[in-house]
C-alpha cells in the first residue's frame, strides 16, 4: 500500500540556522509532492510542492528536493526563525484521478532562539 | 487566514450519537476534502466532494458520510460514534480536483465520550 514516513520526529535547531526535514514515500505512482506546516490548533499551512518531473523546486527560504530513485524528500529552510516551529507533513498524491493526498506523521521543528 | 472556514471549533458527544460537522470553501474554490486527524498523526483522507459529488472515498466506514451545496459549502456526517472517531477533522479547499494547492480550514476538535 501507499505510504509517507519521516525520519525524524522531532528535530531541534538554532535559530538562524539552516533546517532540514527528510521525508520517505513508497507509492511509484505518486507523481506530486507538497510540504504542509502546522501550527498548534490550526490547520495545515501550504508550504511548497512539486511535482516528479523536477528534483528541486525553490520558494521563499524554502527548497524542496525530490530523489525519485529512492523515493525521498526533503525540505530546506533557510535562516530558520523562531516563527518557523511548528510540525511539517511531507505528503504524496497522485494527479491522475482525483486530488487525494497520503501525509506522513510529520516532524516537529523547535528552533531554539 | 485560507477563507475556510468550519464550524464548530469544538464539540463533546457521547458514544452512539451522530455529529455533522460543516465547512465553508474558499470563495471560487470548488472542491472540498475531508481528513481526520487524530492527535500526534498526519491527517487521514476520508472523501473529496466535486460539484456536489463524492469523487473519491478513502478508508473509512459508510458512517462516514458527507454532502456538498451549490454554494460548495460542505458538511460531514458521522453516524453511531465511537472513541476512536475523536480527533481534529479538517476540510480542505481547492479548485478542481487536479490542484495540489489546497487551503486547509482551522479544523473541528470532536471529543467522543
Amino acid at each position: 500500500g501507499e505510504s509517507v514516513g519521516l525520519h525524524l520526529p522531532t528535530l531541534s535547531v538554532q535559530e538562524g540556522d539552516n533546517s532540514i526535514i527528510n521525508c520517505a514515500y513508497s507509492n511509484s505512482a505518486s507523481d506530486y509532492f507538497i510540504w504542509y506546516k502546522q501550527e498548534s490548533g490550526k490547520g495545515p499551512q501550504f508550504i511548497i510542492d512539486i511535482r516528479s518531473n523536477m528534483d528541486k523546486r525553490q520558494g521563499q527560504r524554502v527548497t524542496v528536493l525530490l530523489n525519485k530513485t529512492v523515493k525521498h524528500l526533503s525540505l530546506q529552510i533557510a535562516a530558520t526563525q523562531p516563527g518557523d516551529s511548528a510540525v511539517y507533513f511531507c505528503a504524496e498524491g497522485y494527479s491522475g484521478g482525483y486530488q487525494k493526498v497520503t501525509f506522513g506523521t510529520g516532524t516537529k521543528l523547535q528552533v531554539i532562539p | 487566514e485560507t477563507g475556510v472556514t468550519q464550524s464548530p471549533t469544538h464539540l463533546i458527544k457521547t458514544r452512539g450519537q451522530q455529529v455533522t460537522l460543516r465547512c465553508s470553501s474558499q470563495s471560487g474554490h470548488n472542491t472540498v476534502s475531508w481528513y481526520q486527524q487524530a492527535l500526534g498523526q498526519g491527517p487521514q483522507f476520508i472523501f473529496q466532494y466535486y460539484r456536489e459529488e463524492e469523487n473519491g472515498r478513502g478508508n473509512f466506514p459508510p458512517r462516514f458520510s458527507g454532502l456538498q451545496f451549490p454554494n460548495y459549502s460542505s458538511e460531514l456526517n458521522v453516524n453511531a460514534l465511537e472513541l476512536d472517531d475523536s480527533a481534529l477533522y479538517l476540510c480542505a479547499s481547492s479548485f478542481g480536483t487536479q490542484n495540489t494547492e489546497a487551503f486547509f480550514g482551522q479544523g473541528t476538535r470532536l471529543t467522543v465520550v
